[in-house]
């Protein structure tokens, strides 16, 4: 069964600086791998997914995320943080082509603070 | 906007009561995946459905049971409600399954007071 730990609960961070959230599965193959942000009371948004390819992939509102199966690592990046990043980030994992098993297997998220 | 709707969008009733969450998948989307999404268990799968047969089942309570429907809207009813399903229930519609992107809906807050 597949697992993500993101292992930062919370992180602040000032406007304008960098980003990188971390995060970690466990998949006995090549997995599909998501980053969502849910901003407080709303859904979940898609921001970036992995399926196979370039291991860099670009999602939207600046970020971008590098898959590393050496370190079973996808981790999440942005080289300029704006205060309404301000979210709460998931990192997923998918299981592609099992059948029966297409389920998104989420981590705990991390809660990103961003201060002026 | 993703193109999934979920209603109600907050839901307050109390132990014991039943209730039903509805969702509508995008279009063109045939499987339908169930979320529950409280501050102890995180984000967990619940149920996934595709063209109207049950697909998977995770964690989800014998109290609960879901259905989707020849139009492919999707329901969740929830039964002998207790004071911890309180949570945001989250519906997500992909294209088939097997990975595809999962798109989310805004979610269903209920509470049981």
């Amino acid at each position: 069964a597949q697992s993500v730990t993101q292992p930062d609960i919370h992180i602040t961070v000032s406007e304008g600086a960098s980003l990188e959230l971390r995060c970690n599965y466990s998949y006995g193959a090549t997995p599909y791998l998501f980053w969502y942000v849910q901003s407080p009371g709303q859904g979940l948004q898609l921001l970036l997914k992995y399926f196979s390819g370039d291991t860099l992939v670009q999602g939207i509102k600046g970020f971008e995320a590098e898959f590393k199966r050496s370190q079973s690592s996808f981790n999440l990046r942005k080289p300029s943080v704006h205060w309404s990043d301000a979210a709460e980030y998931f990192c997923a994992v998918g299981a592609p082509g099992d059948f029966g098993n297409e389920k998104l297997t989420f981590g705990t998220g991390t809660r990103l603070t961003i201060i002026p | 906007d993703s193109g999934v709707t979920q209603t109600p969008k907050h839901l307050i009733t109390a132990t014991g009561q039943r209730v039903t969450l509805r969702c509508s998948p995008r279009s063109g989307d045939l499987s339908v995946y169930w979320y529950q999404q409280s501050l102890d268990q995180g984000l967990q799968f619940l149920i996934q459905y595709y063209n109207g047969e049950e697909r998977a089942k995770g964690n989800i309570l014998e109290r609960f049971s879901a259905q989707q429907f020849p139009d492919l809207h999707s329901e969740l009813n929830l039964s002998s409600l207790e004071l911890g399903d309180s949570a945001l229930y989250f519906c997500a519609s992909s294209v088939v399954g097997g990975g595809d992107t999962q798109y989310f809906g805004p979610g269903t807050r209920l509470t049981v007071l």
